[in-house]
């Protein structure tokens, strides 16, 4: 079953401006995790969040995770053209290992 | 960093044959292995989760004898799909993990087209 849930399905900004993705899961979780994946290719794992922090950063992503609401958001600062991509959400099922994927946010930056 | 290697890239065959996959860890040991299938501006669905040396676990759905994996070696799992059919057209993802199992490392994947 889908774990998590992103949205929007689809978004569409310009350089330089903010791109905003939530996902939303239903059951407990250690941890979440974001994944971007170009048109046609494999899956690069962008950060990881667990249960017990409410946001993390690296360069110019912000994840934010709200346990209690059960859910997260992806924010891109400063897009680039070259941040084209799906973004998905992942959390592992049961036990540690296997993650379940959301259906993801296709993001088009354009020039 | 971890680096998943997958070939073929993209395979077209006709219908009726097998087609193998393959998916290697390239500077880690992968202790475990996972298969996803990925239709367009789909999702990616789990297929199965493969340890070392020991049966894979197939997903709800999923035809064990139909999708045989393999994983022999610490670096190497292979997928293979016996008797393709049209249906069986997809994007074909590995990935592995190993030490933590926190984070998995996606291979390239492998675009079956079956005519």
């Amino acid at each position: 079953s889908q774990q998590g849930e992103e949205d929007p399905q689809a978004l569409s900004i310009q350089e330089g401006e903010n791109a905003t993705m939530n996902c939303s899961y239903k059951t407990s979780i250690n941890n979440l995790q974001w994944y971007r994946q170009n048109s046609g290719r494999g899956l690069v794992h962008l950060i990881l969040i667990r249960s017990n922090e409410r946001e993390k950063h690296s360069g110019r992503l912000r994840v934010t995770l709200d346990t209690s609401k059960k859910s997260s958001s992806l924010l891109i600062t400063a897009s680039r053209a070259a941040d084209t991509a799906s973004y998905f959400c992942a959390t592992p099922a049961s036990g540690y290992s296997t993650l379940t994927f959301g259906k993801g946010t296709m993001l088009l930056v354009s020039p | 960093g971890a680096v998943v290697s997958q070939h073929p890239s993209r395979v077209i065959c006709k219908s009726g044959t097998s087609v193998k996959i393959e998916c290697r860890s390239l500077d880690f040991q992968a202790t475990t292995m996972f298969w996803y299938r990925q239709f367009p501006k789909q999702s990616l669905m789990l297929m199965a989760t493969s340890n070392e040396g020991s049966k894979a676990t197939y997903e709800q759905g999923v035809e064990k004898d139909k999708f045989l994996i393999n994983h022999a070696s610490l670096t190497l799992s292979t997928l293979t799909v016996t008797s393709a059919h049209p249906e069986d057209s997809s994007f074909y993802i590995c990935s592995a993990s190993g030490g933590t199992t926190d984070t998995q490392y996606f291979g390239p994947g492998t675009r079956l087209t079956v005519l």
